[in-house]
């Protein structure tokens, strides 16, 4: 079952700008991540946020999450033409296992 | 440093045919192995995990089943394909010990006709 909704669905931005990607999610969990996926490759892991965190940085990278709201946002900050991805967030219960969104397509133009 | 393999990378098979796609991780130990499907411009779907040799986990039913007969080897099976089964398959590893991030590989794309 899908649990993380990604918003919006694509979003497409001059390099440069920052793109937002939103989540949101229905269950409680122990921790959400974000994935890439370069279009026909695997996924590759982002950022790793557990549940009393609020906030995480790496590099052009901030995730933010809030538990009482069940959402999750990603910011990349000064886009380059190679972001240009598919970006999945997936939230993790209490398991193993992580149930992904259908996804955020980005097209950064340069 | 780990590594995971994925073969083949693409497949054609007509409808009815068994299906045998193999996923090996080297440079780690006991770890968490996943089969996910992916449909065409939509998200992941997990089919299959396993924390151990022998030990598999059936998320949805399906026409597929999986094996891991040894502790760094996965195997996705079909006795005979449907085109539903057509899609993006994708084996993960993660670090036995819970809430870790997942390691992907390069997947394979598989068409049913």
């Amino acid at each position: 079952s899908q649990q993380g909704e990604e918003d919006p669905q694509a979003l497409s931005i001059q390099e440069g700008e920052n793109a937002t990607m939103n989540c949101s999610y229905k269950t409680s969990i122990n921790n959400l991540q974000w994935y890439r996926q370069n279009s026909g490759r695997g996924l590759v892991h982002l950022i790793l946020i557990r549940s009393n965190e609020r906030e995480k940085h790496s590099g052009r990278l901030r995730v933010t999450l809030d538990t009482s709201k069940k959402s999750s946002s990603l910011l990349i900050t000064a886009s380059r033409a190679a972001d240009t991805a598919s970006y999945f967030c997936a939230t993790m219960e209490y398991g193993n296992k992580l149930v992904f969104g259908a996804g955020t397509i980005l097209r950064v133009k340069s | 440093s780990q590594t995971i393999h994925q073969w083949p990378a693409t497949l054609v098979q007509p409808v009815g045919s068994p299906l045998s796609l193999e996923c090996t991780v080297e440079g780690t130990s006991n770890p968490n192995l996943y089969w996910y499907r992916q449909a065409a411009g939509r998200g992941l779907q997990l089919l299959f995990y396993s924390v151990g040799i022998g030990q598999i986990s059936s998320e949805v039913p399906q026409n597929l089943s999986a094996s891991r007969p040894q502790d760094r080897q996965f195997i996705l099976s079909s006795k005979k394909l449907l085109l539903s089964d057509s899609g993006f398959y994708l084996c993960a590893w993660s670090v036995l010990v819970t809430n870790n991030e997942q390691f992907f590989g390069p997947g394979t794309r598989l068409t049913v006709l």
